[in-house]
Formats: structure tokens, C-alpha cells, sequence
């Protein structure tokens, strides 16, 4: 188990452009969450899955901002007309879901890096 | 709401000195505390958390929920130990984290 896997790792992309960002959890981990990065901040909550059902979303989940775990496993965050704004560390992390596993930390990917040119 | 400060961006100090990063925190109930660090080029990953009360690498945190704090503390720093870390706090309700904005530790030899 490699752990929590994010491609692509750099996205370069003009403004305006829509991107996609896929996140594969550690296998058998139920929960999977996306947080974003900024330089020079602490990583921010943005939206929070248990299996495929989207739980939780932060008032920072713009309308511009979509994300999917349609078959439990994998998500995906897609970004559309993206923003100067939007240039972030976008970060993915996952930890189990059963209840004896309930206190489990989560565990985080290396993130994928956007810049909007 | 819940917050977390991590008051110091930057924090030097000499190989063989103690270290102390602060943590502070703004919670109305009985949170759960973690530190997380990054080291140079490598994921963010779970350094300790309040609820196991175990020393990681040397270091420990104290949860004081008098002075809703939760400092780390190690007695001699290691250049090893240089590092991005992360307070992170998660509530009762839901499963996010809320970190704080981060303390570079620089240990000089």
C-alpha cells in the first residue's frame, strides 16, 4: 500500500480553464477528504466523503468547485473557470470509517499543486 | 466556530536545545488534538495526537483545556527534527480538521 495517491502532481492551466484532480484513498478506507493549501497557511477543510455519500462541504466549496466519489474508492475535484484566486495546494486525505476505527487519524496524499496563469 | 493558532511562523533554535511550539485553540466542546509535520519534500503525516498521551520521536503534547492549549515539546531538539508542524484540531460534530497556519522549526547544528 503506497498510501494515498493524487495526480497529477503540478497542474499549470490558464484562467478560466476547467481542471480535474483525481485522489485514490488507502484501499478499504472509507472516508475521504479534500483540503486546500495556500502559501504560507495551515490546510483548509473544503468537502468530506463517507463511502460516496458527500457529507460535508465548507462555505469554501464554491459553486465553481464539484467533487465526486461516485464508487466509493477513488474522487475527483473539478475546479471549472477557475481563478488567480484558485492557485492552491490541493490536498486529499482518507481514514477508515468503521466504528471501531472511528478515532483513526486520516492520512494525507502529496497533494496536487494548481497554478492559474 | 473553531480555531487554532499557531502564534510562531518561525522557530530556531540549537541542536541539544529544548524546543517548544505552541498551539492554542478555540473550541466549545471537548476537542480532539493532533500534531501533524512535514519534512522537507515528503506528505504532511501525523506526528502525535492528545488522545494516545505517547512520545513520538521524542516529543510530547499536553492537552490543557484550563488554557486551551496544546503545546509540543521536546526536550533536545535534533537537526532532524527540522520541519513544517501543524496543530490540527477535530470537533465532535463532523469529521473535518482545522489546522492552524503551521511553525517552521529550524534546528541549527
Amino acid at each position: 500500500d503506497t498510501g494515498v495517491s493524487q495526480n497529477p502532481r503540478h497542474k499549470i492551466t490558464k484562467r478560466g480553464q476547467n481542471v480535474t484532480f483525481r485522489c485514490d484513498p488507502i484501499s478499504e478506507h472509507n472516508r475521504l477528504y479534500w483540503y486546500r493549501q495556500t502559501l504560507g497557511q495551515g490546510p483548509e477543510f473544503l468537502t468530506y466523503f463517507q463511502n460516496e455519500a458527500q457529507l460535508e462541504k465548507s462555505r469554501l466549496l464554491s459553486d465553481r468547485f464539484s467533487a465526486e466519489r461516485p464508487k466509493g474508492s477513488f474522487s475527483t475535484l473539478e475546479i471549472q473557470r477557475t481563478e488567480q484566486g484558485d492557485s492552491a495546494m490541493y490536498l486529499c486525505a482518507s481514514s477508515p470509517g468503521r466504528r471501531s476505527d472511528r478515532n483513526q487519524p486520516q492520512h494525507f496524499g502529496d497533494g496536487t499543486r494548481l497554478s492559474i496563469l | 466556530a473553531q480555531r487554532v493558532t499557531q502564534p510562531e511562523k518561525l522557530l530556531s533554535v540549537f541542536k541539544g536545545a529544548p524546543v517548544e511550539l505552541k498551539c492554542n485553540y478555540s473550541y466549545s466542546g471537548s476537542p480532539e488534538l493532533f500534531w501533524y509535520v512535514q519534512y522537507s519534500r515528503q506528505r504532511l503525516q501525523l506526528l502525535l495526537r492528545h488522545i494516545s498521551r505517547e512520545s513520538i520521536k521524542g516529543f510530547t503534547a499536553d492537552l490543557n483545556k484550563g488554557e486551551t492549549s496544546f503545546h509540543l515539546k521536546k526536550p533536545f531538539a535534533q537537526e532532524e527534527d527540522s520541519a513544517m508542524y501543524y496543530c490540527a484540531l477535530k470537533g465532535n460534530a463532523g469529521n473535518m480538521l482545522t489546522f492552524g497556519g503551521g511553525t517552521r522549526l529550524m534546528v541549527k547544528p
